[in-house]
């Protein structure tokens, strides 16, 4: 089954850039959206950002000045860049799968994140 | 933005009892929902999208509805392995955001 791993630097210094990579094995990258969310320590979950396999993205808008989200089909990865980091970027990051149900009725796609790695924790300090 | 809030906060239980989770958006989102287990120090699982339909392999307990602004998960019978904490997730914009989470303890 299709499982995915985080990868990058566990400590970044404040004004950085983090950049972290997901590793998509037991299935192809294509046809799917492929998304970044984090979660602070003892905070919610935020979503960052999505990029399909064809490259398009769309990015949270309270990040979207810092965040860039790309794809390399070829090694089977999407990675994450966050630049200008400060502490309250610490947090574990996770990468997911989104994958997509058409709803014949409506004639719209439903959305939803069924595959997630199992994170990596990033912490921001000098 | 849509906006999303759930009650209870914090919920405490005991094993076998009803659990009824809500979930509220700022506007509507027609179906377009999911949600999300997540137990400590573990990625977050999915277990209901597009507001009721059960991702496999979940047990037949979770249960979702709602449509439009208002959404509830329900678990039917409240087992030891439950206790965790359930975050919702729209999807209707192009903006997938999560809820602010409930956590489900034991009484």
């Amino acid at each position: 089954q299709v499982q995915l791993q985080e990868s990058g630097p566990g400590l970044v210094k404040p004004s950085e850039t983090l950049s972290l990579t997901c590793t998509v094995s037991g299935g192809s990258i294509s046809s799917y959206y492929w998304s970044w969310i984090r979660q602070p320590p003892g905070k919610g979950l935020e979503w960052i950002g999505y990029i399909y396999y064809s490259g398009s993205t769309n990015y949270n808008p309270s990040l979207k000045s810092r965040v860039t989200i790309s794809v390399d089909t070829s090694k089977n990865q999407f990675s994450l860049k966050l630049s200008s980091v400060t502490a309250a970027d610490t947090a574990v990051y996770y990468c997911a799968r989104v994958s997509s149900y058409y709803d014949i009725l409506t004639g719209y796609y439903h959305h939803y994140m069924d595959v997630w790695g199992k994170g990596t924790t990033v912490t921001v300090s000098s | 933005d849509i906006q999303l809030t759930q009650s209870p906060s914090f919920l405490s239980a005991s094993v076998g009892d009803r659990v009824t989770i809500t979930c509220r958006a700022s506007q509507g989102i027609s179906s377009y929902l999911a949600w999300y287990q997540q137990k400590p120090g573990k990625a977050p699982k999915l277990l209901i999208y597009a507001a009721s339909t059960l991702q496999s392999g979940v047990p037949s307990r979770f249960s979702g509805s709602g449509s439009g602004t208002e959404f509830t998960l329900t678990i039917s019978s409240l087992q030891p392995e439950d206790f965790a904490t359930y975050y919702c997730q729209q999807l209707n914009s192009y903006l997938f955001t999560f809820g602010p989470g409930t956590k489900v303890d034991i009484k």
